[in-house]
């Protein structure tokens, strides 16, 4: 069935560096890609998201870029901060064939001070 | 204010004994799901709708069912619920098929015993 593998599944930086988090996708149908943000104990909320017609979005010091051939897409995060600890979380949406979303399995930032 | 409200919060429960999850969004949005989220599995969407009287089975149907009667409420349903059910559960809704925007709710953390 559809999938989407999310790497790595943890990931520690020094504040002020750069993450990155990967991601790829089955189902070449899927035309939308979004990027959660949750912290401990709460919802996740949209942070970003690209449609599969725009190679990459850039939104302050987060980024998202998608390579529709190799079927990934990647989300980078700039000047990282100890409020960007979080669970991350890719998914992909065909935007035909009803309304389901696949989501990865998550990735845990951790930004040292 | 815009929101996905969900009921309960936590929720412990004895194996076999029916339950319901409410959720109610307040922003006219036709698109609704419901996910579960476990350890190292990122959000396995349930069920969804895309509008009243429209529901359709996502990728963990099993042993949940759903109804969407009015627009604006969309109940999570455990007829008989097993231990292999506890997990957190989201409702989500958004205006658009393809996710985007996508507003969740709270979560409710179910435990069954």
């Amino acid at each position: 069935g559809e999938n989407v593998e999310q790497h790595p599944s943890t990931l520690s930086v020094q504040e002020g560096d750069s993450a990155v988090i990967k991601c790829t996708y089955s189902d070449s149908a899927s035309n939308y890609f979004p990027w959660y943000k949750q912290e401990l104990g709460k919802r996740p909320q949209l942070i970003i998201d690209i449609r599969s017609n725009v190679g990459e979005k850039k939104d302050q010091r987060i980024a998202v870029t998608l390579n529709k051939t190799a079927k990934h897409f990647s989300l980078h995060i700039t000047e990282t901060q100890p409020e960007d600890s979080a669970v991350y979380f890719c998914a992909a949406t065909p935007v035909t064939g009803g309304f389901k979303t696949i989501f990865g399995a998550g990735t845990r930032l951790f930004v040292k001070a | 204010e815009a929101q996905v409200t969900q009921n309960p919060r936590y929720l412990i429960t004895v194996t076999g004994k029916k339950l319901t999850v409410t959720c109610s969004q307040n922003m006219n949005h036709e698109y609704m799901s419901w996910y579960r989220q476990d350890p190292g599995l990122g959000l396995r969407q349930i069920y969804y709708s895309m509008n009243v009287e429209v529901t359709d089975k996502g990728d963990v149907p099993e042993g949940y069912k759903v109804s969407r009667k009015e627009k604006r409420n969309f109940p999570l349903i455990l007829e008989s619920p097993s231990p292999n059910q506890t997990s957190l559960y989201f409702c989500a809704s958004s205006s658009d098929r393809s996710g985007k925007g996508n507003t969740f709710g709270s979560g409710t953390r179910l435990t069954v015993v």
